[in-house]
């Protein structure tokens, strides 16, 4: 098994431009979920989805999009970058939402200029 | 990465000795924690977790106690090693899927 995997690892956008940042499990896993983390600051909860075609908001949405047409793939867009979402973005997996371990993916570092 | 831990409290330990890491958690409702260790450019990893319905919970070589009445948390690492050297933060649920996490301390392993 892969586990948790995303790309890219880095990336530099300007202001304004538009990407997506993708992230794919393959432990069938139906619970996915993306953070964003920031210095001197606990990981904070983008989006979240608990199944194929459920996704809901975490903490901090604004300026993300999430989609779950698999149960494999979780992809992040990031619709017109702000230097605000300058940040480390890890996908992250779990069977369940309790009593089970959320598998983190590598993380992409993205900065916005 | 290095980046994330640039305003972190640093616990220094002796490689064989007994680390402490702490952490207050906020909700008094949460009845689900979790400790992570995150590498240098990694992604967190999971160590051992624990129920509000318990006050102390053993791994391999690391024990979480629980304390509610003071809404604490610490993780106990035994004859720590260099491997052990990284950040580490607890996460806590309240029955949902959104966690909050904590902002984590970093641990050097002195040889």
């Amino acid at each position: 098994n892969a586990g948790v995997t995303q790309t890219p690892k880095f990336q530099v956008l300007k202001t304004g431009q538009s990407m997506t940042l993708q992230c794919a499990q393959d432990m069938n896993h139906e619970y996915m979920s993306w953070y964003r983390q920031d210095p001197g600051m606990g990981l904070r909860l983008i989006h979240y989805s608990v199944g194929a075609g459920i996704t809901d908001q975490g903490e901090v949405p604004n300026g993300y999009n999430v989609s779950r047409s698999t149960t494999e793939d979780f992809p992040l867009r990031l619709l017109s970058a702000a230097p605000s979402q300058t940040s480390v973005y890890f996908c992250a997996s779990s069977y369940s939402n309790r009593g089970y371990e959320q598998y983190f993916g590598p993380g992409t570092r993205l900065t916005v200029t | 990465g290095e980046s994330v831990g640039l305003h972190l409290p640093t616990l220094s330990v002796q490689e064989g000795d007994n680390s402490i890491i702490n952490c207050a958690y906020s909700n008094s409702a949460s009845d689900y924690f979790i400790w992570y260790k995150q590498e240098s450019g990694k992604g967190p990893q999971f160590i051992i977790d624990i129920r509000s319905n318990m006050d102390k919970r053993q791994g391999q070589r690391v024990t979480v106690l629980l304390n509610k009445t003071v809404k604490h948390l610490s993780l106990q690492i035994a004859a720590t090693q260099p491997g052990d050297s990284a950040v580490y933060f607890c996460a806590e649920s309240g029955g949902t899927y959104k966690y909050i996490f904590g902002t984590g301390t970093r641990l050097k392993v002195l040889a």
